[in-house]
């Protein structure tokens, strides 16, 4: 049962383009959403995370875009890097304890 | 520095034998997670605790064991009755609350045959 589904699975932009990753979940318990981005043989770390009060959250170069009615949330990295070249997760969790549900991931390649 | 460390990166063992992956942290968060990866599935939750000698199965602990005697270490036993146990194991751990991020290990690569 996939709670939080993830599009697209693979996503390849060019340097300096945007890049654009989307997320959509069921369950509307759901009240605290992260990014995580991951790097090869590493774990995944926290990129960006909003909660659903807001429709938009920036951090440097990364901007998570939220629709509550929709169920749909985004991640859009702009001025994309080679080096953002990672798999990025969206996840979800609910008010009860840290139970964090992932998204199935998108792998991005920026070429220069 | 503080982290998770997890012990050893790869892993190999025969079909039928129980084997045990390492997860110590020293973040001094008292909530830890083993999390499997495949590729196509994400991440999805084998067990967590959120204090010593307690621990929750999550969505797909079949065939799986923990133990959290201290705080600092959660080691995951992959039994002989998982189906298919060759995969990346992920640690994590947090502080309590909700929202609080989790901080992942570098995992360990299991492979079975």
């Amino acid at each position: 049962q996939q709670q939080v589904k993830q599009s697209p699975q693979s996503l390849i932009v060019q340097k300096g383009g945007i890049s654009i990753i989307n997320c959509a979940y069921e369950n509307t318990a759901f009240d605290y959403f992260p990014w995580y981005q991951q790097f090869p043989g590493k774990g995944p770390a926290l990129l960006i995370a909003i909660r659903p009060d807001v429709s938009e959250k920036k951090e440097g170069r990364f901007t998570i875009s939220f629709n509550k009615s929709a169920k749909q949330f985004s991640l859009h990295i702009m001025d994309s890097q080679p080096g953002d070249s990672a798999t990025y997760f969206c996840a979800a969790s609910d008010g009860g304890y840290q139970k964090v549900t992932f998204g199935t991931g998108t792998k991005l390649q920026v070429i220069p | 520095d503080g982290g998770i460390t997890q012990s050893p990166k790869y892993l190999f063992r025969k079909e039928g034998q129980n084997v045990t992956l390492s997860c110590e942290q020293n973040l001094n968060h008292d909530a830890m997670y083993w999390y499997r990866q495949d590729p196509g599935q994400g991440l999805r939750l084998i067990y967590y605790s959120q204090i010593v000698n307690d621990f929750q199965k999550g969505d797909i602990a079949e065939g799986y064991s923990v133990s959290r005697e201290k705080k600092e270490s959660f080691p995951l036993t992959v039994t002989s009755a998982q189906k298919n146990p060759t995969a990346f194991y992920l640690c994590a751990s947090s502080r309590k609350g909700h929202g609080s991020p989790l901080h992942f290990g570098n995992g360990t690569r299991l492979t079975v045959t």
